[in-house]
């Protein structure tokens, strides 16, 4: 079965300042695609990036990218220049390409400072 | 546009009554998934549909039953509720894969399920 880890339950970074937000993942499969999303207070849950396993390239999507290391089964999230409305909850989740389930790992709550 | 929608949005059970929590979906997506959200665990997959009749399980499916007897709605069943099973509860759908880039999902804004 896969699982979906994230070690950081919190993190906090000062406005306009870089920081990474820690995934790693175990599955035996070889296509599957990863995700990051965030939950805000108001709960709504937001696609912030996505990347798909057979890709070598990072995605980028404005101020954050990722690192996927495929070999590694690591799968981190960047923000750059961070902002106050970057402080929310954030969840990495892989979706399997053979079964569609898709699972989440247990977040890491990021506070911006200003 | 409604998306997703799910009711109730707040529902207070006692211990072993019965209940059923109701997604919508009007984007004609083909995937749907019933997720519980605690907190430090995340959100954890409960049971997931891949196509109207069809339903799979997920990673805590112990307690919960499914169904999706139409495209447009899956439900998600509780037979004998349990303080255990107090949480918040998230519907999502996406899209068909073939051909399209699988994956974003499109999430109902919760629904908070307390059981005495």
């Amino acid at each position: 079965a896969q699982t979906v880890t994230q070690s950081q339950p919190e993190m906090s970074v000062q406005e306009a300042e870089t920081v990474t937000l820690s995934c790693t993942y175990d599955t035996s499969e070889s296509d599957y695609y990863l995700f990051w999303y965030k939950q805000p207070p108001s709960r709504q849950m937001i696609l912030v990036i996505r990347q798909e396993a057979y890709k070598q390239q990072n995605a980028t999507e404005n101020r954050f990218s990722v690192n996927f290391q495929k070999a590694a089964k690591s799968f981190s999230l960047k923000i750059s220049d961070s902002q106050l409305g970057d402080a929310a909850m954030y969840f990495c989740a892989y979706r399997s390409e053979r079964t569609d389930k898709l699972i989440f790992g247990t977040g890491t709550r990021l506070q911006v400072f200003p | 546009n409604a998306g997703v929608t799910q009711t109730p949005k707040f529902r207070v059970l006692k211990t072993g009554q019965s209940m059923t929590l109701l997604c919508a979906q009007d984007m004609n997506h083909e995937y749907m998934y019933w997720y519980r959200q605690d907190p430090g665990m995340g959100l954890r997959l409960i049971h997931y549909s891949v196509g109207e009749g069809t339903t799979a399980k997920g990673e805590v499916p112990d307690g919960y039953n499914v169904s999706r007897l139409k495209k447009q709605n899956f439900l998600l069943g509780l037979e004998s509720a349990a303080p255990s099973q107090t949480s918040v509860y998230f519907c999502a759908s996406s899209y068909l894969r073939t051909g399209i880039v699988p994956g974003e999902l499109f999430f109902g804004e919760g629904s908070r399920l307390t059981v005495l």
